[in-house]
Protein backbone atom coordinates (compact mmCIF):
# COMPACT_ATOMS: atom_id res chain seq x y z
CA UNK A 1 0.00 0.00 0.00
CA UNK A 2 0.40 3.85 -0.20
CA UNK A 3 2.97 4.81 2.67
CA UNK A 4 5.54 7.98 3.39
CA UNK A 5 8.57 7.57 5.33
CA UNK A 6 10.40 10.82 6.58
CA UNK A 7 13.02 11.97 8.49
CA UNK A 8 13.05 11.75 12.30
CA UNK A 9 12.98 14.59 14.86
CA UNK A 10 13.58 16.68 16.66
CA UNK A 11 15.61 19.00 14.74
CA UNK A 12 17.35 22.10 16.14
CA UNK A 13 18.91 24.59 13.86
CA UNK A 14 20.64 28.16 14.59
CA UNK A 15 18.69 30.73 13.04
CA UNK A 16 19.96 31.58 9.43
CA UNK A 17 20.91 27.80 9.35
CA UNK A 18 19.98 25.56 6.19
CA UNK A 19 16.96 22.97 6.66
CA UNK A 20 16.60 19.90 4.68
CA UNK A 21 13.91 17.35 6.00
CA UNK A 22 13.97 13.94 3.79
CA UNK A 23 11.46 12.51 2.80
CA UNK A 24 10.47 9.14 0.81
CA UNK A 25 7.31 7.45 -0.63
CA UNK A 26 5.60 3.89 -1.92
CA UNK A 27 2.57 4.26 -4.10
CA UNK A 28 1.17 2.17 -6.43
CA UNK A 29 0.07 5.13 -8.68
CA UNK A 30 1.24 8.74 -9.46
CA UNK A 31 0.43 10.18 -6.47
CA UNK A 32 0.69 13.80 -5.69
CA UNK A 33 2.78 15.13 -3.21
CA UNK A 34 2.38 17.44 -0.31
CA UNK A 35 4.27 19.20 2.84
CA UNK A 36 2.05 20.32 5.67
CA UNK A 37 2.87 22.14 8.79
CA UNK A 38 1.70 22.44 12.12
CA UNK A 39 1.87 25.00 14.51
CA UNK A 40 1.32 23.95 18.41
CA UNK A 41 -1.92 24.04 19.00
CA UNK A 42 -3.28 23.98 15.68
CA UNK A 43 -3.98 21.84 12.84
CA UNK A 44 -2.27 21.48 9.90
CA UNK A 45 -1.66 23.84 7.18
CA UNK A 46 -0.72 23.35 3.36
CA UNK A 47 2.88 24.40 3.03
CA UNK A 48 3.35 23.52 -0.82
CA UNK A 49 2.55 20.66 -2.84
CA UNK A 50 3.97 19.11 -6.60
CA UNK A 51 1.60 16.74 -8.41
CA UNK A 52 3.98 15.30 -11.46
CA UNK A 53 7.85 14.27 -11.56
CA UNK A 54 10.95 17.53 -11.70
CA UNK A 55 7.57 19.92 -10.43
CA UNK A 56 9.07 21.88 -7.79
CA UNK A 57 6.76 22.85 -5.47
CA UNK A 58 7.71 26.35 -3.28
CA UNK A 59 6.10 28.89 -0.39
CA UNK A 60 7.58 30.97 2.08
CA UNK A 61 11.16 30.12 1.58
CA UNK A 62 10.55 26.60 1.32
CA UNK A 63 11.15 24.29 -1.85
CA UNK A 64 10.65 20.79 -2.71
CA UNK A 65 11.45 18.51 -5.85
CA UNK A 66 9.23 15.68 -6.79
CA UNK A 67 11.76 12.95 -7.41
CA UNK A 68 10.40 9.82 -9.18
CA UNK A 69 13.41 7.74 -9.92
CA UNK A 70 14.24 8.55 -6.14
CA UNK A 71 10.96 8.50 -5.15
CA UNK A 72 11.43 11.17 -2.83
CA UNK A 73 9.97 14.96 -1.92
CA UNK A 74 12.60 16.43 0.39
CA UNK A 75 11.60 19.90 2.36
CA UNK A 76 14.50 22.58 1.99
CA UNK A 77 15.24 26.21 3.60
CA UNK A 78 18.20 28.18 2.63
CA UNK A 79 17.96 30.12 6.00
CA UNK A 80 15.48 29.02 8.94
CA UNK A 81 13.99 31.75 11.30
CA UNK A 82 12.38 31.36 15.09
CA UNK A 83 9.03 31.77 13.22
CA UNK A 84 9.82 28.16 11.26
CA UNK A 85 9.45 26.28 14.73
CA UNK A 86 6.65 24.15 14.23
CA UNK A 87 6.33 19.83 13.04
CA UNK A 88 6.42 19.56 9.20
CA UNK A 89 4.39 16.09 7.65
CA UNK A 90 4.96 15.14 4.12
CA UNK A 91 2.06 13.46 2.83
CA UNK A 92 0.86 11.44 -0.57
CA UNK A 93 -2.31 11.63 -2.26
CA UNK A 94 -3.03 9.33 -5.01
CA UNK A 95 -5.68 10.63 -7.48
CA UNK A 96 -6.94 6.86 -8.43
CA UNK A 97 -7.28 5.43 -4.57
CA UNK A 98 -9.92 7.98 -3.56
CA UNK A 99 -9.28 11.12 -1.06
CA UNK A 100 -7.04 9.44 1.11
CA UNK A 101 -4.16 10.91 2.36
CA UNK A 102 -1.36 8.86 3.93
CA UNK A 103 1.17 11.17 6.04
CA UNK A 104 4.39 10.62 7.39
CA UNK A 105 4.76 10.56 10.91
CA UNK A 106 6.34 14.28 11.64
CA UNK A 107 9.76 16.53 12.44
CA UNK A 108 9.48 18.56 14.57
CA UNK A 109 11.53 21.44 14.07
CA UNK A 110 13.36 24.22 16.48
CA UNK A 111 14.85 27.58 15.61
CA UNK A 112 16.95 28.75 18.06
CA UNK A 113 18.07 32.70 18.05
CA UNK B 1 -13.36 33.45 3.41
CA UNK B 2 -13.85 31.22 6.27
CA UNK B 3 -11.81 28.21 6.79
CA UNK B 4 -13.00 24.80 8.12
CA UNK B 5 -14.63 25.15 11.73
CA UNK B 6 -14.24 22.19 14.07
CA UNK B 7 -16.58 22.33 17.64
CA UNK B 8 -15.66 22.00 19.93
CA UNK B 9 -12.42 22.66 20.51
CA UNK B 10 -11.79 20.61 23.61
CA UNK B 11 -13.76 18.05 25.58
CA UNK B 12 -12.80 15.58 28.31
CA UNK B 13 -15.15 12.33 29.10
CA UNK B 14 -15.34 9.17 30.61
CA UNK B 15 -14.68 5.84 29.57
CA UNK B 16 -18.05 4.40 27.80
CA UNK B 17 -19.78 7.62 27.29
CA UNK B 18 -19.72 8.60 23.31
CA UNK B 19 -19.05 12.02 22.08
CA UNK B 20 -19.95 14.01 18.83
CA UNK B 21 -17.52 16.05 16.87
CA UNK B 22 -18.76 19.05 14.58
CA UNK B 23 -17.11 20.26 11.30
CA UNK B 24 -18.18 22.62 9.04
CA UNK B 25 -16.12 22.39 5.84
CA UNK B 26 -14.54 25.92 3.50
CA UNK B 27 -17.75 27.24 1.49
CA UNK B 28 -18.05 25.25 -1.47
CA UNK B 29 -16.21 22.43 -0.27
CA UNK B 30 -18.39 19.23 -0.61
CA UNK B 31 -15.80 16.46 0.22
CA UNK B 32 -14.92 15.92 3.92
CA UNK B 33 -12.25 13.71 5.65
CA UNK B 34 -11.45 12.69 8.89
CA UNK B 35 -8.01 12.16 10.95
CA UNK B 36 -7.18 10.82 14.20
CA UNK B 37 -3.95 12.42 15.20
CA UNK B 38 -2.00 11.10 18.43
CA UNK B 39 1.50 10.87 19.23
CA UNK B 40 2.36 7.15 19.13
CA UNK B 41 0.25 7.07 15.50
CA UNK B 42 0.43 9.76 13.82
CA UNK B 43 -2.13 10.88 11.66
CA UNK B 44 -4.29 8.24 11.01
CA UNK B 45 -7.70 8.35 8.11
CA UNK B 46 -10.49 7.75 9.15
CA UNK B 47 -13.16 8.35 6.93
CA UNK B 48 -14.40 10.70 3.92
CA UNK B 49 -17.81 11.91 3.19
CA UNK B 50 -18.77 13.34 -0.23
CA UNK B 51 -22.54 14.67 -0.91
CA UNK B 52 -24.15 12.81 2.51
CA UNK B 53 -22.19 9.77 1.00
CA UNK B 54 -19.18 7.85 2.83
CA UNK B 55 -16.61 7.63 -0.06
CA UNK B 56 -13.70 6.06 1.37
CA UNK B 57 -13.04 4.32 5.55
CA UNK B 58 -10.24 3.73 7.58
CA UNK B 59 -9.10 0.84 9.65
CA UNK B 60 -11.53 1.84 12.63
CA UNK B 61 -13.38 -0.12 14.47
CA UNK B 62 -16.97 0.50 14.27
CA UNK B 63 -17.60 2.28 17.50
CA UNK B 64 -16.16 5.51 14.88
CA UNK B 65 -18.73 6.52 12.65
CA UNK B 66 -19.66 9.68 10.97
CA UNK B 67 -22.18 11.54 8.62
CA UNK B 68 -22.51 14.30 6.24
CA UNK B 69 -25.33 16.33 5.76
CA UNK B 70 -26.65 18.07 2.84
CA UNK B 71 -25.20 21.51 3.49
CA UNK B 72 -21.88 19.70 3.56
CA UNK B 73 -21.43 19.77 7.92
CA UNK B 74 -20.18 16.69 8.93
CA UNK B 75 -20.34 15.26 12.26
CA UNK B 76 -18.31 12.12 13.91
CA UNK B 77 -19.17 9.84 16.43
CA UNK B 78 -17.32 7.63 18.69
CA UNK B 79 -19.57 5.45 21.34
CA UNK B 80 -18.14 3.27 24.21
CA UNK B 81 -15.25 5.77 24.61
CA UNK B 82 -11.86 3.98 25.56
CA UNK B 83 -8.88 5.43 27.40
CA UNK B 84 -7.17 5.09 23.46
CA UNK B 85 -9.06 7.21 21.99
CA UNK B 86 -8.06 10.09 23.33
CA UNK B 87 -6.35 12.25 20.60
CA UNK B 88 -6.76 15.25 18.26
CA UNK B 89 -9.47 14.88 15.84
CA UNK B 90 -8.97 16.91 12.39
CA UNK B 91 -11.17 17.76 10.02
CA UNK B 92 -10.31 18.61 6.32
CA UNK B 93 -11.97 19.68 3.13
CA UNK B 94 -11.78 20.06 -0.11
CA UNK B 95 -13.75 20.81 -3.15
CA UNK B 96 -14.23 17.54 -4.87
CA UNK B 97 -12.46 15.05 -2.66
CA UNK B 98 -10.73 13.67 -5.92
CA UNK B 99 -8.44 14.24 -8.68
CA UNK B 100 -4.70 14.73 -9.55
CA UNK B 101 -3.31 17.96 -6.68
CA UNK B 102 -6.62 17.41 -5.16
CA UNK B 103 -5.84 19.62 -1.80
CA UNK B 104 -7.59 19.35 1.59
CA UNK B 105 -7.48 22.28 4.09
CA UNK B 106 -7.40 21.26 7.68
CA UNK B 107 -9.25 22.69 10.55
CA UNK B 108 -7.47 23.24 14.10
CA UNK B 109 -8.66 20.06 15.05
CA UNK B 110 -10.91 19.07 18.50
CA UNK B 111 -9.13 17.54 21.41
CA UNK B 112 -10.40 15.08 23.06
CA UNK B 113 -9.39 13.76 26.56
CA UNK B 114 -11.25 10.42 28.08
CA UNK B 115 -10.21 10.08 31.62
Amino acid sequence: GDSVTQMEGPVTLSEEACLTINCTYTATGYPSLFWYVQYPGEGLQLLLKATKADDKGSNKGFEATYRKETTSFHLEKGSVQVSDSAVYFCALSDPFEGNQFYFGTGTSLTVIP
Amino acid sequence: KAGVTQTPRYLIKTRGQQVTLSCSPISGHRSVSWYQQTPGQGLQFLFEYFSETQRNKGNFPGRFSGRQFSNSRSEMNVSTLELGDSALYLCASSKTGQGVGNTIYFGEGSWLTVV
